[in-house]
């Protein structure tokens, strides 16, 4: 699977949209995208996956670039709640996720 | 109410003692898994099983043991021969999907004293 590339840690101010990045330059054409996050001493939740086009879902929204080499993860009004380690999956499917150390998300009051 | 319980939240053992965690799911997923968490790492997987009566180990599977003799039911034994047992450890399933999306519980912190 991909490696994935996803700054350690990045903050927001509650009320305003949050952007995440994550960079997957070694994308093969079978791989997808996922993000999961993890709030402190909770077990991971998953969040959207996406192939090539862009995805929105209750939760959030995935951008993936054209060329495919990197993807956003949008959370459109971010609350206090959504404070978490997100992690940025690349994988085929069938395949097993492996967790990086993701990124660090506090959003601000 | 369906999804993945993990028993108990917190678990003690004494230093050379065998403990077995406790995964239960009702969403009759056919895979499931054994993740160990660190403090401030990701995710390790320990073990994995993708359907009754058969499992493979993971990427840090010493010290570690499973059964999986019912599809709901996938419990981990950490034995006295894994040198650091402390950590948080998390199960999860899998829907046989395209997509197959994991579904992870809440989690156990096992505390070795």
């Amino acid at each position: 699977d991909a490696k994935t590339t996803q700054p350690p840690s990045m903050d927001c101010a509650e009320g305003r949209a949050a952007n995440l990045p994550c960079n997957h330059s070694t994308i093969s054409g079978n791989e997808y995208v996922y993000w999961y996050r993890q709030i402190h001493s909770q077990g991971p939740q998953y969040i959207i996956h996406g192939l090539k086009n862009n995805e929105t879902n209750e939760m959030a929204s995935l951008i993936i670039t054209e060329d495919r080499k990197s993807s956003t993860l949008i959370l459109p009004h971010a609350t206090l709640r959504d404070t978490a380690v997100y992690y940025c999956i690349v994988r085929v499917v069938g395949s097993r996720l492996t967790f990086g150390e993701g990124t660090q998300l506090t959003v601000n009051p | 109410d369906g999804g993945i319980t993990q028993s108990p939240k917190y678990l003690f053992r004494k230093e050379g003692q065998n403990v077995t965690l406790s995964c239960e799911q009702n969403l009759n997923h056919d895979a499931m898994y054994w993740y160990r968490q660190d403090p401030g790492q990701g995710l390790r997987l320990i073990y994995y099983s993708q359907i009754v009566n058969d499992f493979q180990k993971g990427d840090i599977a010493e010290g570690y043991s499973v059964s999986r003799e019912k599809k709901e039911s996938f419990p981990l034994t950490v034995t006295s021969a894994q040198k650091n047992p402390t950590a948080f450890y998390l199960c999860a399933s899998q829907e046989a999907a395209v997509t197959d999306t994991q579904y992870f519980g809440p989690g156990t912190r096992l505390t070795v004293l």
